[in-house]
């Protein structure tokens, strides 16, 4: 089985600008949830969505938005970038029938110039 | 609310050493717990996880057992290998609908030859 994909895998902005990020999940799996990592605040949880149902929020500005489409797939949205921004965003899918396992992809590192 | 604290790093060890990484948890219910491994570049890969107290989880060569009395879950390798250079997250998840991990800040190890 392939497994999480997220592109692309590298992105340069400049502040001001939004950004849109892609995921696709494990195939069968329902469940999606974006994390941000960095350096100083670690990984932090962004959103969860599942069947194109966003069930859960993290404590992160309006800015920040996502969507699911009904193969499951996901995206995120960041507008008017901030420097602070800069982050690996990283997106997990889960299976349905074992909610609390979560599969990671590789990653999308976001640049805010 | 939830929080995982986790040993601090950057530990360096020599190759067949022993291997410790403390975690402890605060939760506000009954969490599932997990490590996670990030090698340079990539996302996260799932090592082990624990749903229930007195559970041990094992994977690769290394164990942590859900201590619900201590809220532990430390993580042990008996003999460590140059390919486990790599940083290491506990994190936990308190299950229900929604998916969300919570994290501790990581321990990078170094594993020398």
């Amino acid at each position: 089985k392939a497994g999480v994909t997220q592109t692309p895998r590298y992105l340069i902005k400049t502040r001001g600008q939004q950004v849109t990020l892609s995921c696709s999940p494990i195939s069968g799996h329902r469940s999606v949830s974006w994390y941000q990592q960095t350096p100083g605040q670690g990984l932090q949880f962004l959103f969860e969505y599942f069947s194109e149902t966003q069930r859960n929020k993290g404590n992160f500005p309006g800015r920040f938005s996502g969507r699911q489409f009904s193969n499951s797939r996901s995206e995120m949205n960041v507008s008017t970038l901030e420097l602070g921004d800069s982050a690996l965003y990283l997106c997990a899918s889960s299976p349905s029938q074992d909610l609390n396992e979560q599969y990671f992809g590789p990653g999308t590192r976001l640049t805010v110039t | 609310g939830d929080s995982v604290t986790q040993m601090e790093g950057p530990v360096t060890l020599s190759e067949e050493a022993f291997l410790t990484i403390n975690c402890t948890y605060t939760a506000t219910g009954y969490p599932s717990l997990f490590w996670y491994v990030q090698y340079p570049g990539e996302g996260l890969q799932l090592l082990l996880k624990a749903t229930k107290a007195d559970d041990k989880g094992s994977n690769k060569g290394f164990e942590a057992t859900y201590r619900k009395e201590t809220t532990s879950f430390h993580l042990e390798k008996g003999s460590v290998q140059v390919s486990d250079s790599a940083v290491y997250f506990c994190a936990l998840s308190l299950g229900g609908s929604a998916r969300q991990l919570t994290f501790g800040s990581g321990t990078q190890l170094t594993v020398l030859p």
